[in-house]
């Protein structure tokens, strides 16, 4: 089982839709959440963590479900510049180590038409 | 605008050539990471070093030779690569290392678009 799956997708929406990614991951004992963003051809880039108690930043909301081992992402109000790649990244922490790292999910795709 | 650059941005080589691939952060972080991104995978961790010491090797063969001279730079060089090579290679950057609390944000370089031949 990989460490962080994710919807591949894709995810085509109109403007203005709302759409939502889960992703879930294997490791219980993973400590920290987030969602990076990965515009086509360009580098990675953090979106937002995802706290315990949730989080909204704007129009995108971030959950966390430690009993069923998922994280979601909301995304309200679509705008064309939202259409990118969303990667799914938990951070666990290596066994016997004060090392983490992070695993980054294969992304799902998102194009939001006009 | 990014703070981690990485050059080149395209490579083609051949498998028997010699390249090297060169990154640089001017943010100041004391961490330093190379990923391999193939389509349709996710990204691997290569390698990480901190404060210029490897501190990880994920398995990596060994065609595929890391150097940090100082915390600003990272070189990947790469010899006799195999076609299955051919990725988009990411160097990234972070404060300190993630550690077993505290995970630091990675800023990613644009990357190193390699094709081998």
């Amino acid at each position: 089982r990989k460490e962080v799956e994710q919807d591949p997708g894709p995810f085509n929406v109109p403007e203005g839709a709302t759409v939502a990614f889960n992703c879930t991951y294997s490791n219980s004992a993973s400590q920290s959440f987030f969602w990076y963003r990965q515009d086509c051809r360009k580098e990675p880039k953090l979106l937002m963590s995802v706290y315990s108690s949730g989080n909204e930043d704007g129009r995108f909301t971030a959950q966390l479900n430690r009993a069923s081992q998922y994280i979601s992402l909301l995304i309200r109000d679509s705008k064309l510049s939202d259409s990118a790649t969303y990667l799914c990244v938990v951070k666990m922490a290596d066994r016997g180590s004060t090392l983490g790292r992070l695993y980054f999910g294969r992304g799902t795709q998102l194009t939001v038409w006009p | 605008e990014t703070g981690v650059t990485q050059t080149p941005r395209h490579l083609v080589m051949g498998m028997t050539n010699k390249k090297s691939l060169k990154c640089e952060q001017h943010l100041g972080h004391n961490a330093m990471y190379w990923y391999k991104q193939s389509a349709k995978k996710p990204l691997e961790l290569m390698f990480v070093y901190s404060l210029e010491e490897r501190v990880e090797n994920n398995s990596v063969p060994s065609r595929f030779s890391p150097e940090c001279p100082n915390s600003s730079h990272l070189f990947l060089h790469l010899h006799t690569l195999q076609p299955e090579d051919s990725a988009l290679y990411l160097c990234a950057s972070s404060q300190d290392l993630v550690g077993s609390v505290l995970a630091y944000e990675q800023y990613f370089g644009p990357g190193t678009r390699l094709t081998v031949t």
